[in-house]
């Protein structure tokens, strides 16, 4: 079956550096994409990776390992408005996003 | 209108009525879709559209049904909705369905059913 996992929740100081990661199993791979979701809000897009390595983008990184069905997303000097879920999905062989329940992340003064 | 809208923004509705969530984009993508998101779970899809006047079922369409007239509209109806079809509802659309394109989300309908 289709499987994405990432923590339900991460809590983080402001300033500081947080890594929240993704393991997936699905059915083909054609990318993995991470969106941010302020609550009540929709997702939006942040990172996308289909090599293998580090995509830098800002205070925001996204790494992926394809072989070990492995990515993670690097926020570095955290602010208070990166209090987010963090949403991890793969792009299946139909070209169909398969999503992770979300990372919510608490960020404290 | 700047990207996609959706309504209506929220809703509360009782078990048995039919209801249509309306979403209209404005970016001429030719791929959109309907989620829903429910507390702890990743959100699903219900249906999709690759091109005007074509749809297909996603993860979770029963009870669900869509249509596509026009680039622009991507109507989701509920024929007789229940209670488990309380949920966040988020339209997305994407330029194609054949290149792994970022999707762009509404700001999405939350619906009870009572």
């Amino acid at each position: 079956g289709q499987n994405i996992d990432q923590p339900t929740e991460m809590t983080a100081t402001e300033g500081a550096i947080v890594q929240i990661n993704c393991t997936y199993q699905t059915s083909g791979f054609n990318g993995l994409f991470w969106y941010q979701q302020h609550a009540g809000e929709a997702p939006t897009f942040l990172s996308y990776n289909v090599l293998d390595g580090l995509e830098e983008k800002g205070r925001f990184s996204s790494f992926l390992s394809r072989s070990k069905g492995y990515s993670y997303l690097l926020l570095k000097e955290l602010q208070m408005k990166d209090s987010a879920s963090y949403l991890c999905a793969v792009m299946d062989s139909n070209y169909q996003l398969i999503w992770g329940a979300g990372t919510k992340l608490i960020i404290k003064p | 209108i700047a990207g996609i809208t959706q309504a209506p923004t929220s809703q509360i509705l009782a078990a048995g009525r039919r209801m249509t969530l309306r979403c209209t984009q404005d970016m001429r993508h030719n791929a959109m879709y309907w989620y829903r998101q429910d507390l702890g779970l990743g959100l699903r899809l219900i249906h999709y559209s690759n091109t005007a006047g074509t749809t297909g079922k996603g993860e979770v369409p029963d009870g669900y049904s869509v249509s596509r007239a026009n680039t622009d509209d991507f109507p989701l109806t509920l024929a007789s909705a229940v209670p488990s079809q309380t949920s966040v509802y988020f339209c997305a659309s994407s330029y194609s369905t054949s290149e792994p394109y970022e999707q762009y989300f509404g700001p999405g309908t939350r619906l009870t059913v009572t």
